[in-house]
């Protein structure tokens, strides 16, 4: 069965470091991933998604993720944190001839100033 | 405009009573969905319509019933509310063919007193 997981329920990094939050998944077809953001009391904001169009995939503020199917990853990275980066991500792969989508248990984002 | 929106964004009732959750849509999309979020931040699906017709229905108790008058409205209707369905829930709509992906509303946290 498809699935992700999300490394680390939390990371805490400081105002301009890398931030780097990891998502790997369990496919036997060619996955379609996404990573979305939820802010504080909001819904869930999409990030980017791969969709085997490239494997470095650019999204919304200055996020990207790079699917590496040797390693069955699908890393999130951002160069520079920001105060406004504080949030809860999540990894998910869209399933089956329904399109279901299987989050994985999300990551915690603290940036510390 | 709103992409998916939801009513109410807040509901506190009490054990034994029936609520509804509405959803609408002004995306065109064909697929909507209902998720439920946890206390642990946890997203899991519960339904999804194509086109009015259901296609997912995933283990979750009678008293939850989904209806789709149309393709731009989800609605969620829960009977006999438990202390256990206090939750956020989510509707979405698209899915993983569409350029925008999987569009969520902002939620509707549901307490059960």
């Amino acid at each position: 069965a498809q699935s992700v997981t999300q490394l680390g329920s939390h990371v805490s990094v400081s105002e301009g470091a890398l931030v780097l939050l990891r998502c790997n998944y369990s496919s036997s077809v060619p996955p379609y991933l996404f990573w979305y953001v939820q802010y504080p009391n909001q819904g869930l904001q999409l990030l980017l998604k791969y969709t085997s169009a490239a494997t470095l995939v650019k999204g919304i503020n200055g996020f990207e993720a790079e699917f590496k199917k040797s390693e069955t990853s699908f890393h999130l990275t951002k160069p520079s944190a920001h105060m406004s980066d504080a949030a809860e991500y999540f990894c998910a792969v869209s399933v089956g001839n329904t399109g279901k989508l299987i989050f994985g248990q999300g990551t915690t984002l603290q940036v510390k100033p | 405009d709103t992409a998916v929106s939801q009513t109410p964004k807040y509901l506190v009732t009490q054990m034994g009573n029936d609520k509804s959750i509405k959803c609408e849509q002004n995306l065109g999309h064909d697929t909507m969905y209902w998720y439920k979020q946890d206390s642990k931040k946890f997203l899991k699906i519960m339904f999804s319509y194509n086109n009015k017709e259901l296609i997912i229905n995933e283990t979750v108790p009678n008293r939850f019933s989904p209806k789709s008058p149309d393709k731009a409205h989800l609605n969620l209707h829960i009977n006999s509310l438990e202390l256990g369905d206090s939750a956020v829930y989510f509707c979405a709509s698209g899915g993983r063919e569409t350029p925008s992906g999987y569009t969520f509303g902002s939620g509707t946290r549901l307490t059960v007193v």
